[in-house]
């Protein structure tokens, strides 16, 4: 399977913990995004990467959240402190490089914080 | 104003009908749309993608995309109940080298 690759799958933490999701994109793709989705709701972006740099990170995203990208590869999204509000489904998508490039999502972590 | 809206839905539909399902957008300057298909508790699925005005098919799909309107549409010809899961639209806000979504429409296909 080549498509993108998400873990845990499922997380389980108590508020005031931290937690680390890892991302594997599509080998080709050299442009990676992190997504928070709750319930009811659309996928909602969190930040970019265009190989190892980060791009773009969204006004939204607490200074809790932290994102990684080290060699232009794998990603790693690190919650620090959590809450009860970051629960959450996080989902992890690549693409090529150009605007409107369709982004292609892996079967994402689901966040549930007690 | 969101920058992408959707109707929520549910959308009901028997079998065999066309569903069609709308989006539309506030950046006049968007360039690239999608279509994405997630069932509950998965990821979403690309189902197409269209980038001129006028309709592309793929199958039983078929998107339509009206720029001048700022409206983009989603028709899924003879529907099946395995149809049923929620449609998200995605917009290329311009000027981002992200997608933006709707909150979709969820579908629902009776036999």
């Amino acid at each position: 399977d080549t498509g993108v690759s998400q873990d845990p799958r499922h997380k389980i933490t108590k508020r005031g913990q931290n937690v680390t999701f890892r991302c594997d994109p599509i080998s080709e793709h050299n442009r990676l995004y992190w997504y928070r989705q709750t319930l009811g709701q659309g996928p909602e972006f969190l930040t970019y990467f265009q190989n190892e740099a980060q791009l773009e990170k969204s006004r939204l995203l607490s200074d809790r959240f932290s994102a990684e990208r080290p060699k232009g590869s794998f990603s790693t999204l690190e919650i620090q402190r959590t809450e009860q509000g970051d629960s959450a489904m996080y989902l992890c998508a690549s693409s090529f490089t150009g605007v409107g490039s369709p982004l292609h999502f892996g079967n994402g972590t689901r966040l549930t914080v007690t | 104003q969101k920058e992408v809206e959707q109707n929520s839905g549910p959308l009901s539909v028997p079998e065999g009908a066309i569903a069609s399902l709308n989006c539309t957008y506030s950046d006049r300057g968007s360039q690239s749309f999608f279509w994405y298909r997630q069932y509950s508790g998965k990821s979403p699925e690309l189902i197409m993608f269209i980038y001129s005005n006028g309709d592309k098919e793929d199958g039983r799909f078929t998107a339509q995309l009206n720029k001048a309107s700022q409206y983009v549409s989603l028709l899924i010809r003879d529907s099946q109940p395995s149809d049923s899961a929620t449609y998200l639209c995605a917009v290329a806000i311009s000027g981002f080298q992200k997608l933006v979504f709707g909150t979709g429409t969820r579908l629902l296909v009776s036999p």
